[in-house]
């Protein structure tokens, strides 16, 4: 079974200024997809950024960009020029590709990294 | 409207009791998925379901039932619900495998 790690619980950055927030993933899969997951107080699951296995290039959506690398099964989201409204819980998810049955086949979360931006 | 909607949003309910947690999408996709959150656990999978009757245990399945006779919706029960099984569930779905999922507005569930 694949697992996610978030390893930093909490994290506080500047407004305007840059954090990194780290994911690392245990799988024996060679093609799935990775995601980051934003949640506000509002509860609602909102899709960041998305990251095909089989692609080398680095995903980027605006001011959110990611580190992948595949071989060190590390998956970290940069954002720049954080904003108050960027201030959330923030999921790693992974997901294979294809069915395979056997209650392998939804999105495995992370426990979340709750990141506070300081005005 | 379009989307994946979850109801109720908010429900307490009395230990032993059965509780069944609506969820329905408007996007036919094959996938749809029941996921609870605690604090210190993030989200993990209940059941899923890749199509219309056909059903899979996720990670913590027990004390749980679902059912899918039609693909756009996709019913979660308590069958005699503890207090274990406060937490708040989402529903989600996806078009395929392996792509994102979509989230429903979640349900914060209290068993007293």
């Amino acid at each position: 079974a694949q697992t996610v790690t978030q390893s930093q619980p909490e994290m506080s950055v500047q407004e305007a200024e840059t954090v990194t927030l780290s994911c690392t993933y245990d799988t024996s899969e060679s093609d799935y997809y990775l995601f980051w997951y934003k949640q506000p107080p509002s509860r609602q699951m909102i899709l960041v950024i998305r990251q095909e296995a089989y692609k080398q290039q680095n995903a980027t959506e605006n001011r959110f960009s990611v580190n992948f690398q595949k071989a060190a099964k590390s998956f970290s989201l940069k954002i720049s020029d954080s904003q108050l409204g960027d201030a959330a819980m923030y999921f790693c998810a992974y997901r294979s590709i294809g069915y395979s049955g056997g209650g392998a086949d939804g999105l495995t979360f992370g426990k979340g990294t709750h990141l506070i931006i300081q005005p | 409207d379009a989307g994946i909607t979850q109801s109720p949003r908010y429900k307490i309910t009395e230990t032993g009791r059965q509780v069944t947690l609506m969820c329905h999408q408007t996007w036919s996709h094959s996938y749809m998925f029941w996921y609870r959150q605690d604090l210190g656990h993030g989200l993990r999978l209940i059941y899923y379901s890749a199509a219309a009757d056909i059903t899979d245990k996720g990670e913590v399945p027990d004390g749980y039932v679902v059912s899918r006779s039609k693909t756009e919706n996709f019913p979660l029960t308590l069958e005699s619900a503890t207090r274990s099984q406060t937490s708040v569930y989402f529903c989600a779905s996806s078009p395929v495998a392996g792509t994102e999922a979509f989230f429903g507005q979640g349900t914060r569930l209290t068993v007293v």
